[in-house]
């Protein structure tokens, strides 16, 4: 079975500081990779989506990598503002399932 | 596109009781999705529909929890006789298949009192 690991669990940074959040799955045989931020009480908003023959993807001041060979991804947030406060969840998609790894709580201080 | 729409937002209901969510995914999406997600874990896959046919159950879905999709539209989900370990979120997402990426509502947040 797929089980999808994120590390840290929970991150504080200053505002305006670059971060990397990661990602380690088991299984290489995935479709695609997609990031998601969740805010306390609320659903998933997608965030980037990585197909498997694909090894980055940016959107804004965000960029994700994929290695699927050694079963990572990392996701990259430039100059971090407390509006990024929230929380990052990493998803690997099989045939008909997305594996959530536990996420990582993101708080950037003003 | 409106995106994927969940109701009731919010659900409290005694312990015993019957209740039963909605989501009315994207349009020309044929994959939907139900998950649920406790607190601090990430979400749990619950089914799957492709068009009006569930393909795919977890064990997590008792016998006690069943899902329709008719007519490959909207979906519901009924939990009978709730627990208190029901109480979690329940989100709903829809796909135009595994390729592609996964759209999720805002969820309907169960409490079972």
């Amino acid at each position: 079975k797929q089980e999808v690991t994120q590390i840290p669990a929970a991150l504080s940074v200053p505002e305006g500081e670059n971060l990397v959040l990661n990602c380690s799955f088991t299984d290489s045989a995935i479709y695609n990779l997609q990031w998601f931020r969740q805010d306390p009480g609320k659903g998933l908003t997608s965030l980037l989506l990585i197909q498997s023959s694909q090894r980055e993807q940016t959107s804004g001041r965000l960029n994700a990598s994929l290695d699927k060979s050694s079963g990572r991804s990392t996701l990259y947030i430039a100059a971090s503002q407390p509006g990024d406060s929230a929380t990052y969840l990493c998803a690997v998609t099989g045939a008909n399932n997305l594996f959530f790894g536990t996420g990582t709580r993101l708080t950037v201080i003003p | 596109d409106t995106g994927v729409s969940q109701n009731p937002r919010h659900k409290i209901t005694k312990r015993g009781q019957n209740v039963t969510f909605r989501c009315d995914p994207i349009s020309e999406h044929n994959r939907l999705y139900w998950y649920r997600q406790t607190l601090g874990q990430g979400p749990e896959f619950l089914t799957y529909f492709q068009n009006e046919a569930q393909l795919e159950k977890s064990r997590l879905l008792s016998d006690r929890f069943s899902a329709e999709r008719p007519k490959g539209s909207f979906s519901t989900l009924e939990i009978q006789r709730t627990e208190q370990g029901d109480s979690a979120m329940y989100l709903c997402a829809s796909s135009q298949g595994h390729l592609y990426g996964y759209t999720f509502g805002s969820g309907t947040r169960l409490t079972v009192v």
